[in-house]
């Protein structure tokens, strides 16, 4: 089945440093990737997405870019702010006849002013 | 505004009491879900909703039942709640259960205690 890879937290940063939050899978076919981000107290959000390979998903100042020679899905930002500061997830969709999606144990990201 | 909604957000009970929680989405979507997150193990569904009347188990589906009689609402229960089930529950919602580009949106979550 499916499954995804994510770094250890917690990543401690502080503010205006680069970010990268490494994220592997393994998945059958080519199947859409996602980054969630859940801010604290909240629910999770869609971040950014990539629909096939070389593809690069963008939002909020976050890359993550669809590489399917190393099935990978790095989510980096060049200068972070304290607003930042959230828990990441990184996912898969549900397929192969399954229809549960594939979530990431998520990465905690803790940025310092 | 597209949203899901959960109430309660928190919720402190004893064990053995029956408790549900509910979750209401309002963008017409068909595949509804919950999951319960707890530390170091990340998002766990515990059961999902392909549409109305038709449910299935997640990964986790052990001493929670769920319902779907209409298409917003998709309340999870648990019937006799025991203290391994203290935890930070979700419900999501996205178009459909298949086809791979789906988005899921979540409720703002449910923090569940039980003593």
């Amino acid at each position: 089945g499916n499954s995804v890879t994510q770094m250890e937290g917690p990543v401690t940063l502080s503010e205006e440093a680069f970010l990268t939050i490494n994220c592997t899978y393994t998945a059958t076919g080519y199947p859409s990737l996602f980054w969630y981000v859940q801010y604290p107290g909240e629910g999770l959000q869609l971040l950014l997405k990539a629909t096939k390979a070389d593809d690069k998903g963008s939002n909020k100042g976050f890359e993550a870019t669809y590489r399917k020679e190393t099935t990978s899905f790095h989510l980096e930002k060049g200068s972070v702010q304290v607003s930042d500061s959230a828990v990441y997830f990184c996912a898969l969709p549900p397929s192969g006849g399954s229809y549960i999606p594939t979530f990431g144990r998520g990465t905690s990201l803790i940025v310092h002013p | 505004e597209a949203q899901v909604t959960q109430n309660p957000r928190y919720l402190i009970t004893v064990t053995g009491k029956k408790l549900t929680v509910t979750c209401s989405q309002n963008m017409n979507h068909e595949y509804m879900s919950w999951y319960r997150q707890d530390p170091g193990l990340g998002l766990r569904q515990i059961y999902y909703s392909m549409n109305v009347e038709v449910t299935d188990k997640g990964d986790v589906p052990e001493g929670y039942k769920v319902s779907r009689k209409e298409k917003r609402n998709f309340p999870l229960i648990l019937e006799s709640p025991s203290p391994n089930q203290t935890s930070l529950y979700f419900c999501a919602s996205s178009l459909s259960g298949s086809g791979g580009r789906n988005i899921q949106y979540f409720g703002a979550g449910t923090r569940l205690s039980v003593l």
